[in-house]
C-alpha cells in the first residue's frame, strides 16, 4: 500500500493568488517528483529530488517552485496562478537501491485556474 | 536514458493474452526496462521491471529479446479494468530522474 499523500485533492482559484501543492510520504524515501499531466496527455516531469536541500528542473518547463526541507515533504507553489496552469499534477517518490525501485503515485491534484 | 517507440493505441479481447510491444534498440547494458499503467487519470502503477531476463509477477509477465532491443509486457487474461495507457520505460537503476513517453493506450473489448 503507498503511502503518499497530495492535498488537495481538487482546487479551484482565481487568476494571481499564491498557491501551494501539497505532497507527503511516510515510506522514507530519497527521491520525490512531480508531473503535470492535462487530460488525455502526456505524463511531463517538471521537478524532481534526490534529497533533502536537492532539487532539480524536469523536462517540462514550469513556472512552479519547489522545495525539499524535510524527507518526507515536496511541496510545489506557484507565486502567481495563471489559467494557463489548469492541469492536474502528480507527485511521486522512489527509494534508491539495486532491489526494489518501484515508483509510488499520490492521487493528484486537480487544479483549476480562473 | 534509451528511448522508447509503443504503438500509440491498441486493443485487446476480454479474456484472452495482451500483449503490448516496446521498442529500445539503443538501450545499454546497465539499463532497465520498466513498464507502468495509468488508469484513466490515476497515478501510475509499477507493473514489473527486468534487465537480461523475463520476469513474472501477478500482474504481468516481461520477455525480454535477446539482444535486449525489444520487450513485450503480457498480461495473461486481460479484463475490462486492464484498460489503462501503458508506459515502457527504460533507465539505469539509481538514474535521479524518472520520465514517461506517450505511452501505449489499451483497450480491453468485452
Amino acid at each position: 500500500e503507498a503511502d503518499i499523500y497530495q492535498t488537495p485533492r481538487y482546487l479551484v482559484i482565481g487568476t494571481g493568488k499564491k498557491i501551494t501543492l501539497e505532497c507527503s510520504q511516510t515510506m522514507g524515501h530519497d527521491k520525490m517528483y512531480w508531473y503535470q499531466q492535462d487530460p488525455g496527455m502526456e505524463l511531463h516531469l517538471i521537478h524532481y529530488s534526490y534529497g533533502v536541500n536537492s532539487t532539480e528542473k524536469g523536462d517540462l518547463s514550469s513556472e512552479s517552485t519547489v522545495s525539499r526541507i524535510r524527507t518526507e515533504h515536496f511541496p510545489l507553489t506557484l507565486e502567481s496562478a495563471r489559467p494557463s496552469h489548469t492541469s492536474q499534477y502528480l507527485c511521486a517518490s522512489k527509494q534508491t537501491g539495486a532491489g526494489n525501485t518501484e515508483a509510488f503515485f499520490g492521487q493528484g491534484t486537480r487544479l483549476t485556474v480562473v | 536514458d534509451a528511448k522508447t517507440t509503443q504503438p500509440p493505441s491498441m486493443d485487446c479481447a476480454e479474456g484472452r493474452a495482451a500483449n503490448l510491444p516496446c521498442n529500445h534498440s539503443t538501450i545499454s547494458g546497465n539499463e532497465y526496462v520498466y513498464w507502468y499503467r495509468q488508469i484513466h487519470s490515476q497515478g501510475p502503477q509499477y507493473i514489473i521491471h527486468g534487465l537480461k531476463n523475463n520476469e513474472t509477477n501477478e500482474m504481468a509477465s516481461l520477455i525480454i529479446t535477446e539482444d535486449r532491443k525489444s520487450s513485450t509486457l503480457i498480461l495473461p487474461h486481460a479484463t475490462l479494468r486492464d484498460t489503462a495507457v501503458y508506459y515502457c520505460i527504460v533507465r539505469v537503476n539509481g538514474n535521479n530522474r524518472l520520465a514517461f513517453g506517450k505511452g501505449n493506450q489499451v483497450v480491453v473489448i468485452p
